[in-house]
């Protein structure tokens, strides 16, 4: 059974770093590429970035660019999201999603239950 | 970035109806890497359709998606109690990847 489980959520104050983790396990990790969703309350989905099998690839958001970054160790079946800088505006509810193909163009088939970020003073 | 616009915002419909989704790109979505999704209150999206119209694993043959280029459809063909949900279309073929605002599909 395919599991992804998120940590490192928080209250964290505007301008501060937070460090987001995803335990993946059920499959075969190191052949798929994996994401970040967000939702903020009441709100809809907002792809945040995403990362080849790999580590080859990356993309972000432009909302997060410079600010966030997306890392997986394959050995540990981890993936991660460093955010830095952070604003009023990321608060959300953040998914890890796992992708049907290597690269990032299989669709999202299994997710997480989420991990909840507040930026607030 | 690819705007993906949903219509209608809500559709009320009966048990047993017919419920058609509608999601509209401002530019042609490359390979039709078009996605759509269930989400219910307090649950992670749901997989349905991705590649435009192929079935996720376990998904009812109720759902079926169509289109290609700009414009697609998601249809449920007879509305179950457990279908009544916000439904969100995603593309990914272009970086950044883009969802739809939703559609809610509620009891009428």
């Amino acid at each position: 059974e395919v599991q992804l489980v998120e940590s490192g959520g928080g209250l964290v104050q505007p301008g501060r770093s937070l460090r987001l983790s995803c335990a993946a396990s059920g499959f075969s990790f190191d052949a798929s590429a994996m994401h970040w969703v967000r939702q903020a309350p009441g709100k809809g989905l907002e792809w945040v970035s995403g990362i080849s099998f790999n580590s080859g690839s990356t993309g972000y958001a432009d909302s997060v660019k410079g600010r966030f970054t997306i890392s997986r160790d394959n050995a540990k079946n981890s993936l991660f999201l460093q955010m830095s800088s952070l604003r009023a505006e990321d608060t959300a509810l953040y998914y890890c999603a796992k992708d049907l193909g290597h690269t990032g163009h299989g669709g999202f088939d299994h997710w997480g239950q989420g991990t909840l970020v507040t930026v607030s003073s | 970035e690819i705007v993906l616009t949903q219509s209608p915002g809500t559709l009320s419909l009966s048990p047993g109806e017919r419920a058609t989704l509608s999601c509209r790109a401002s530019q042609s979505v490359s390979g039709n890497y078009l996605a759509w999704f269930q989400q219910k209150p307090g649950q992670a999206p749901r997989l349905l359709i991705y590649g435009a119209s192929s079935r996720a694993t376990d998904i009812p043959d109720r759902f079926s998606g169509s289109g290609s280029g700009t414009d697609f459809t998601l249809t449920v063909g007879r509305l179950e109690p457990e279908d009544f949900a916000v439904y969100y279309c995603h593309q990914y073929g272009s970086s950044p990847g883009t969802f739809g605002q939703g559609t809610k599909v509620e009891i009428k």
